[in-house]
């Protein structure tokens, strides 16, 4: 049973052309939900934590939301320099993390 | 900032050899972690440590060992290497307790290959 479903797996924009990323949970109780940005053979960088429904986070061209099934990782205007795996993590109430498999992301100039 | 560091980006490895995979970091962190993450299998959790000298298991610890003697070092212990431990490790560190302070952070990863 998957835990952490991320959509689509792999996404192709245009420069300037606005997207969203989808993160969806199954986890009893969150206690927390993380975005990461992975680069070809680098470790995750850690990218926002939100905590509870209705919160919102935003860095630059990428903005993190949280509904109680779900986040989003909405990505405005990007650039070439945001293509890389976007990774969702979520914590349940009992410590545990679950990693979904990321989506790849590729902004074509 | 903090910083995560492992002890080397690639690894070539025989079969049947020990290998130490070595982590550091120097943001005080109670909580170590080690993953695998392998293509279309996302991250899975190998082993993690909440305090020096303590360990758990995680999700697959079939294979592997590991060892805390200080807290800004976390080994991971690969007793005799197979080929189906060919993947890429990743080490992170966080502290417990609080949400906002629960966050990983992760180390640049250790590619490992297994001949």
């Amino acid at each position: 049973e998957d835990q952490v479903t991320q959509s689509p797996e792999a996404l192709r924009l245009q420069e300037g052309e606005s997207s969203s990323l989808n993160c969806s949970y199954t986890v009893s109780g969150l206690r927390g939900l993380f975005w990461y940005r992975q680069d070809p053979g680098k470790g995750p960088e850690f990218l926002f934590t939100l905590y509870s429904a209705g919160e919102e986070k935003e860095k630059e061209r990428l903005k993190a939301t949280l509904t109680k099934k779900e986040s989003f990782l909405h990505i405005t205007a990007p650039k070439p320099e945001d293509s890389a795996t976007y990774l969702c993590a979520v914590q349940e109430t009992g410590n545990q993390f679950y990693f979904g498999t990321g989506t790849s992301l590729t902004v074509i100039p | 900032d903090v910083k995560v560091t492992q002890s080397s980006r690639y690894l070539v490895k025989r079969t049947g050899e020990k290998v130490f995979l070595e982590c550091v970091q120097d943001m005080d962190h109670e909580n170590m972690f080690w993953y695998r993450q392998d293509p279309g299998l996302g991250l899975r959790l190998i082993y993690f440590s909440y305090d020096v000298k303590m360990k758990e298991k995680g999700d697959i610890p079939e294979g592997y060992s590991v060892s805390r003697e200080k807290k800004e070092r976390f080994s991971l212990i690969l007793e005799s290497a197979s080929t189906n431990q060919t993947s890429m490790y990743l080490c992170a560190s966080g502290r417990p307790g609080g949400a906002a302070k629960e966050t990983q952070y992760f180390g640049p990863g250790t590619r490992l290959l297994v001949l």
